[in-house]
């Protein structure tokens, strides 16, 4: 069983649509959590960063983490054919030194038609 | 302010044959981290380097090795090249010290073994 499990799709929504993207983790020592979008050919490019349990906002897009249930979502709302990508959930482990491993889903490739 | 570079852009390279991957971290970031990514999946962690050290390896062979410099720039070499090297290599760098998870990736080097 992979520590991060993560749908990987295809998803394809019309524009304006509200986009729910999810993972879930198996690694209870996992406390840091990122969202990564990554258009075709390119590198992964950071969306949103968390710690904490509960929701952090930036713009359209929506971070939710629930440690409890091992479970983080993504939300976009208002979606544009511009978000059609590959997203990618990142964690990583509380480290006192340098140590900064990310262990990354599959990603769930998303595709907004306009 | 430049972001996170890396050369070449493209590689083609023959099983057996030796490659080394180049990285130039985003301005102020002193550790840089290397991951591979394969077609269709989530980057993986190969090493990471800071303060011209080897920190984390991840679960790769020996043939994967890497260096520092002291500019904070680093390299990953790739002995003895197999077809199932053939992959996305990106770099990724990140803040100095302990409060910062978040990291920064390049455009990526793509390889292709032959």
């Amino acid at each position: 069983q992979k520590e991060v499990e993560q749908d990987p799709g295809p998803l394809s929504v019309p524009e304006g649509a509200i986009v729910s993207l999810n993972c879930t983790y198996s690694n209870s020592a996992f406390q840091y959590f990122m969202w990564y979008r990554q258009y075709s050919r390119k590198g992964p490019e950071l969306l949103m960063y968390t710690y904490s349990s509960g929701n952090k906002e930036d713009g359209r897009f929506t971070a939710q983490v629930d440690k409890s249930s091992k479970y983080i979502s993504l939300f976009i709302r208002d979606s544009q054919p511009s978000d059609s990508a590959t997203y990618l959930c990142a964690m990583s482990v509380r480290s006192s030194g340098s140590a900064r491993q990310l262990t990354f889903g599959s990603g769930t490739q998303l595709t907004v038609l306009p | 302010d430049a972001g996170v570079t890396q050369s070449p852009t493209h590689l083609i390279k023959t099983r057996g044959q030796q490659v080394t991957l180049r990285c130039s971290p985003k301005s102020g970031h002193d550790t840089v981290s290397w991951y591979q990514q394969a077609l269709g999946q989530g980057p993986q962690f190969i090493f990471q380097y800071y303060e011209e050290e080897e920190r984390q390896r991840g679960n790769f062979p020996d043939r994967f090795s890497g260096h520092q410099f002291p500019n904070y720039s680093s390299e990953l070499n790739v002995n003895a090249l197999l077809l199932g090297d053939s992959a996305l290599y990106l770099c990724a760098s990140s803040l100095p010290g302990p409060i910062s998870y978040e990291q920064y990736f390049g455009p990526g080097t793509r390889l292709t073994v032959t």
